[in-house]
């Protein structure tokens, strides 16, 4: 079944320890981003990839680092979450780009204390 | 000023009427437009791209108006099954903002019996 993959699902953790949410995709797919989602601020996204080893800053980049060694993962990273990084993220891919339908993985809680 | 603007509603509407949803976007350089539909807390899905010439999809019609920047979508016959949050979304692949998308904040649509 084609799909975007998101581990974990909910996470509750604390400020400053680092943590790892985990992106796959099983469609070849070259565009991989991250958003995140906070009521009343709709989907911002927070990096993204053209394919592997090319990555770029989105709108709300500030606190998160990915890295793309393999066409099929894009992990978020959380070098030192803070409560102010508490939301619903939410991985897409697409085929080649921006201009087609992008797939979303389930989501991932996190809850910052 | 946001990229993308949508009348959060929420709009509250019976069974068969029809309701329309409006959406401007700022970037007059941007290419590619689309309405795509989240039900509460669980990832958005493309419900349809929007072209330049307006485009119907059975009950669902898009409508682009390049010169005024706005999108807009129409429901109509509306289903219980339609109540969701619909999402306006833009890209932009031109200069530095090559390869970001811009999400609306959704407009919530309620369908009673």
């Amino acid at each position: 079944e084609a799909q975007v993959t998101q581990n974990p699902r909910y996470l509750i953790t604390v400020t400053g320890k680092k943590l790892t949410v985990t992106c796959s995709q099983n469609m070849n797919h070259e565009y991989m981003s991250w958003y995140r989602q906070d009521p009343g601020l709709g989907l911002r996204q927070i990096y993204y990839s053209m394919n592997v080893e090319v990555t770029d800053k989105g709108d709300v980049p500030e606190g998160y680092k990915v890295s793309r060694k393999e066409k099929r993962n894009f992990p978020l990273i959380l070098e030192s979450p803070s409560p102010n990084q508490t939301s619903l993220y939410f991985c897409a891919s697409s085929y080649r780009g921006i201009s087609e339908t992008q797939y979303f993985g389930p989501g991932t809680r996190l809850l910052v204390l | 000023r946001k990229e993308v603007e949508q009348d959060p509603g929420p709009f509250n509407v019976p069974e068969g009427a029809t309701v329309a949803f409006n959406c401007t976007y700022s970037n007059s350089a941007s290419q590619s437009f689309f309405w795509y539909r989240q039900d509460c807390r669980k990832e958005p899905k493309l419900l349809m791209s929007v072209y330049s010439s307006g485009n119907e999809d059975g009950r669902f019609t898009a409508q682009l108006n390049r010169a005024s920047q706005y999108i807009s979508l129409l429901i109509r016959d509306s289903k219980l099954s339609d109540s969701a949050t619909y999402l306006c979304v833009v890209n932009s692949d031109r200069g530095s903002t090559l390869g970001r998308l811009y999400f609306g904040r959704g407009t919530q649509l309620t369908v009673w019996p």
